[in-house]
């Protein structure tokens, strides 16, 4: 059982906007604004989408963000094309140095 | 370009040990603080645990399932990372990645993964 919950799938159509929920703890996500997501395309290893709640490293593109409000986070697609079909991962800062991730969500792009 | 490169994965009997390798390159690897993650067959993650540079004092933080049997070491001179697990359970059976730890615990460079078998 994962320490941060996720729906195990999401989907929306080409174009339109999807958004995947990351619910933890005042000890996790509600206590740190040290949230990230990471995408998984099949048989890859995951890729940093989203850093400190809503930051993009570089190369990431802007259609992909991220937010949060009070023990939840939040990653938003906007704009869906075929190659964002992938699992999603969030991730967040524990405290006493250690991280926890959730269980991830499926995405499907119709 | 960064590349991580995992290896020594397989099948082991339980209560058998492991060492895994990363090799590091298109990083200045002594200063990079690293982290072990790990997949379970299911696909969930879960981060097994952090060494910092020497330079920042070297030490190692171990999630707590793995905490007395999985040690974290580095070897600046050869840009490698390892993972040493001891007392394997069938629950260990993972693929195990190396990644960068960066800022606040976001890994922003991935290995490809090595997995690890622990079965009878």
């Amino acid at each position: 059982q994962s320490a941060l919950t996720q729906p195990p799938s999401a989907s929306g159509s080409l174009g339109q906007s999807v958004t995947i929920s990351c619910t933890g703890t005042s000890s996790d996500v509600g206590g740190y604004n040290y949230v990230f997501w990471y995408q998984q395309l099949p048989g890859k290893a995951p890729k940093l989408m989203i850093y400190d709640v809503s930051m993009r490293p570089s190369g990431v593109p802007d259609r992909f963000s991220g937010s949060k409000s009070g023990n939840m986070a939040s990653l938003t697609v906007s704009g869906l094309q075929a190659e964002d079909e992938a699992d999603y991962y969030c991730s967040s800062y524990a405290g006493s140095t250690t991280w926890v991730f959730g269980g991830g969500t499926k995405l499907t792009v119709l | 370009e960064v590349q991580l490169v995992e290896s020594g994965g397989g099948l082991v009997k339980p209560g058998g040990s492991l060492r895994l390798s990363c090799a590091a390159s298109g990083i200045t690897f002594s200063n990079a603080w690293m982290t072990w993650v790990r997949q379970f067959p299911g696909k969930g993650l879960e981060w097994v645990g952090r060494i910092k540079s020497k330079s920042d004092g070297g030490t190692t933080d171990i999630a707590s399932p793995v905490k007395d049997r999985f040690t974290i070491s580095r070897d600046d001179s050869k840009n490698t990372l390892y993972l040493q697990m001891n007392s394997l359970k069938t629950e260990d059976t993972a693929v195990y990645y190396c990644t960068t730890h960066s800022g606040w615990g976001y890994s922003d460079y991935w290995g490809r993964g090595t997995l690890v078998t622990v079965s009878s």
